[in-house]
This record gives C-alpha cells, structure tokens and sequence, in this order.
C-alpha cells in the first residue's frame, strides 16, 4: 500500500516554511526522506526509525508518530535550494522486503 | 568516494527489441534496487539484488529481469520492450538490508522506445 503525501504541491517565498506529511495505512517500522531535484537522481535526507532513533541530513528536522502511522517533514526559513520533489519511503514485508514511495511532493521556492 | 554509476545515460529502443541498463553501487555496498519513474510520477519498486541473489521483485511483468554480479555491480534487462516501458530507470545501492539503510541513488537511464 503506497503511502500518501500531503500537499500534492507547495509554493513558497525564500524564508517561509513548510510542512510535508506522509501517512500509511499500514503499521511502519520506518520511513525515508528524499528529495529529487529536476532532472536528477533522489538524494537522501533522513530515516526515522521506529522508538525515535532518526539519521540524516542536519538542517532537515521530522517527526515519526508510530501510533498515528505518519511522518512529517518540517523545513523551515526555506532557501531556492529546497526546490523539488520529496519522497517519504516506507517498506512492505508482504512476499519480501520492499521499499515503497509515496507519489511525492512538489516543493517550489521562489525569491 | 564515487557514487552510484549508471550506463547508458540515455537509450533509445524501438518496440519489441531487448534493453541492457547497467549500474555500479557505492564501493563496499552489497544491495542494489531498481526503480523504475515514469515521466512525472513516482518512483516504482522493480528488484532488489543482495549479494548476488534476487530478494524481491515488484509488481511487474516477468519481461523485466537482471541479476547482480560478483563484484556487487548489476543488470536490467528488459525484453519485449513497449511504448509504456520509456521512463528513467534508477539503480541505488545501500550498505546493508533493513529500513534502517538509506539509498544512494545514481543518475538513471532514460529508456526511450519508440
């Protein structure tokens, strides 16, 4: 089951700050961060991990809520840098191990 | 430390004809995923190979194969190729299985049938 993301696409002003959510229908033992730039391959941000445990990327902050099934990405005093598509990744353990990706949110930051 | 490789960058294959798609994971990792992203949407799980071995494959045709070799390095194939198989195909590796590995991902080969 492919886990949802909130807002399908966001516009911001350098400075501003946005909030990007990912919920699952399914229990989560951990999601992904990525982000993927235009034309380019996804580049990690960070794992959060089922009993707090997070890694990844310092400026980049988000929570994991394991009761709730969901995950949000806090990125605050946006940059022109931020610009992209993010992917929050959860695994489903049905017939093996996989990663699945959420359809990905539009992030766009202007000046 | 080099990153993920990916060759071709571009390939372009008419209908029916078989694709190679190849990738090179970061030195020292053993797992390799596929992922297959169709112009504008998100990324679709494909196979995962660890040492040597398939783990898992998602939901697509048997058409789509590969196999990874003894260096870690692996192979896509994909046979009888159609129109709706053009997108960019994206190989990542992790230095180890279990949700608490990220991936790195390479650039991508953008399969094109025509």
């Amino acid at each position: 089951q492919q886990p949802v993301q909130s807002p399908q696409a966001v516009i911001l002003r350098e400075g501003e700050d946005a909030v990007i959510n990912c919920s699952s229908s399914k229990a989560l033992y951990s999601v992904h961060w990525y982000r993927q730039k235009h034309g380019e391959a996804p580049v990690f941000l960070m794992i959060l991990l089922k009993g707090g445990e997070q890694k990844g990327h310092e400026k980049i902050s988000a929570s994991f809520n394991e009761k709730k099934q969901q995950s949000s990405l806090y990125l605050t005093a946006s940059q022109l840098s931020y610009s992209g598509t993010y992917f929050c990744g959860t695994f489903d353990h049905t017939g093996g191990f996989k990663t699945i990706f959420g359809a990905g949110t539009r992030l766009f930051v202007k000046a | 430390e080099a990153g993920v490789t990916q060759s071709p960058t571009h390939l372009i294959k008419t209908r029916g004809q078989q694709a190679t798609l190849r990738c090179s994971p970061i030195s020292g990792h053993t797992s390799v995923y596929w992922y297959q992203q169709a112009l504008g949407l998100g990324l679709q799980f494909l196979l995962w190979y660890d040492e040597g071995e398939e783990r898992n494959r998602g939901n697509f045709p048997p058409r789509f194969s590969g196999r990874q070799f003894p260096n870690y390095s692996s192979e896509l194939n994909v046979n009888a190729l159609e129109l709706e198989d053009s997108a960019l195909y994206l190989c990542a590796s992790s230095s180890g299985t279990g949700e608490g590995y990220e991936q790195y991902f390479g650039p991508g080969t953008r399969l094109t049938v025509t």
